[in-house]
C-alpha cells in the first residue's frame, strides 16, 4: 500500500560528523515533504520542507535532498551535536487527498560525544 | 501565541469508559489532525479535518470520533475505551502546503 518509511531505524554517530536519514515514499502524487524531530517527551517539531517542484533545499545546518525518480528522501545534519540526538520523522502531504499528512516509521539519532 | 493546546496531559481510563480530547489552535490554520504514537513507533493519521465544516477518516479512525468545532478546536472522542487505544494523542494544525504544528500531546492509558 501507499507509504512513507525509512531505511533504518537507528543512526549512531560521533560528535562534529555529518548525519543522514533516509526516507523512501511510494505515492508519486504527493507535493509536499517536511522533516520533522521528536525529542523524548515532547511533540514533533518542524526542521525542514521540500516541495516536489524542488530537488534540494538547505536550513541552518540541515539539507534535505528529495530523488523523485526513485522516491527518495533524506536529511543531512551536518557537524551533529549532542542536542540533534532525537526521533527524526519524514511526513508527506498528498496533494489527491484532501491535505492529509502522513508520517514514516521514524529514526532515532544518537549523538556520541 | 499558544500555538496548539491539547487538554488533558494525561489520562487514566477503565476499559469501556469514554472520553473527549481537546485541542484548539490560535494560528487561524485550516487544517487540523489528530494522530497516535504508540512506544517506539510513529505517528499514525486518525482523522483529519481540511477545513472548518469537514471531517476525514485517516489511516487508524476505527473506535474514534472528531468534531470541528470551529476553526480554532478540533476534538478526539472516544467513546468506549480499550487497552490498546493507550497511546499518546498529538493534535496538530497547518495550512495547505506549509507544515503543521503540534500540540505536546496527552498521554492516554486505558486499564
Amino acid at each position: 500500500g501507499e507509504s512513507v518509511g525509512l531505511h533504518l531505524p537507528t543512526l549512531s554517530v560521533q560528535e562534529g560528523d555529518n548525519s543522514i536519514i533516509n526516507c523512501a515514499y511510494s505515492n508519486s502524487a504527493s507535493d509536499y515533504f517536511i522533516w520533522y524531530k521528536q525529542e523524548s517527551g515532547k511533540g514533533p517539531q518542524f526542521i525542514i520542507d521540500i516541495r516536489s517542484n524542488m530537488d534540494k533545499r538547505q536550513g541552518q545546518r540541515v539539507t534535505v535532498l528529495l530523488n523523485k525518480t526513485v522516491k527518495h528522501l533524506s536529511l543531512q545534519i551536518a557537524a551533529t551535536q549532542p542536542g540533534d540526538s532525537a526521533v527524526y520523522f519524514c511526513a508527506e502531504r498528498r496533494i489527491n487527498a484532501g491535505n492529509m499528512l502522513t508520517f514514516g516509521g521514524g529514526t532515532r539519532l544518537m549523538v556520541k560525544p | 501565541n499558544a500555538g496548539v493546546t491539547q487538554t488533558p496531559k494525561f489520562q487514566v481510563l477503565k476499559t469501556g469508559q469514554s472520553m473527549t480530547l481537546q485541542c484548539a489552535q490560535d494560528m487561524n490554520h485550516n487544517s487540523m489532525y489528530w494522530y497516535r504514537q504508540d512506544p517506539g513507533m510513529g505517528l499514525r493519521l486518525i482523522y483529519y479535518s481540511a477545513s472548518e465544516g469537514t471531517t476525514d477518516k485517516g489511516e487508524v479512525p476505527n473506535g474514534y470520533n472528531v468534531s470541528r468545532l470551529n476553526k480554532r478546536e478540533f476534538s478526539l472522542r472516544l467513546e468506549s475505551a480499550a487497552p490498546s487505544q493507550t497511546s499518546v494523542y498529538f493534535c496538530a494544525s497547518g495550512s495547505p502546503g506549509y507544515e503543521a504544528f503540534f500540540g505536546q500531546g496527552t498521554r492516554l492509558t486505558v486499564v
